[in-house]
């Protein structure tokens, strides 16, 4: 099994600064990686795909980038409802899931 | 646009079979290229995938559970249903049923999430 940890577990941001969020697979996953938020009560939704395309009606100020290990979402400049949890997850073998990163109000 | 919503006993007894049914809205289950999830969460816990149905019936199931899950679809009802058998306490979680992209494995479409308790 691929597991995918993510870093930080919390990570507490101001309004209109920059989050960077890390994420890192077991083994090399190629850019089988997606990205999802998820608020509370809520579903996840699907944010980035292959690692670096955005999904449908996603704002640009979400982005996605690596390869291999060691991936990065980024958010350029964090909006209120920005404050989530976001969970990585791979396809390169099955499908696993990060355990998290929680982004709340600095 | 495509809706899902599951359905089911929120609450199973320990041992007992824990059974989910997911109707899906706005588009056809027999759409080529997508495969229908279901993915759970523990209370205040990350995700976890269960399994994944095509229309036709081929199934593939998360190793760790494969030996207690079941997943059929009916396409004349626009659903998918989960079964977990022997069911305990550890598998108290919310379970989310979703849409899977058949040839890269991300999930672009959620229902709300359905709470089920195992507890006698």
């Amino acid at each position: 099994e691929i597991v995918m940890t993510q870093s930080p577990a919390t990570l507490s941001v101001s309004p209109g600064e920059r989050a960077t969020l890390s994420c890192r697979a077991s083994q090399s996953i190629s850019t089988n990686l997606a990205w999802y938020q998820q608020k509370p009560g809520q579903a996840p939704r699907l944010l980035i795909y292959g690692a670096s395309t955005r999904a449908n009606g996603i704002p640009a100020r979400f982005s996605g980038s690596g390869s291999g290990t060691q991936f990065t979402l980024t958010i350029s400049s964090l909006q209120s409802e920005d404050f989530a949890i976001y969970y990585c997850q791979q396809y390169s073998n099955w499908l696993t899931f990060g355990g998290g990163t929680k982004v709340d109000i600095k | 646009q495509l809706q899902l919503q599951g359905s089911g006993p929120g609450l199973v007894k320990p041992s007992e079979t824990l059974s989910l049914t997911c109707t899906v809205s706005g588009g056809s289950i027999s759409s080529i290229g997508y495969y229908w999830a279901w993915v759970r969460q523990p209370p205040g816990k990350g995700l976890e995938w269960i399994g994944s149905i095509y229309y036709s019936g081929s199934t593939d199931y998360n190793p760790s559970l494969k030996s207690r899950v079941t997943m059929s679809v009916d396409t004349s009802k626009n659903q998918f249903s989960l079964k977990l058998r022997s069911a305990t306490a550890a598998d108290t979680a919310v379970y989310f049923c979703a849409r899977r992209d058949s040839s890269a494995w991300f999930l672009d479409s959620w229902g709300q999430g359905t709470l089920v308790t195992v507890s006698s």
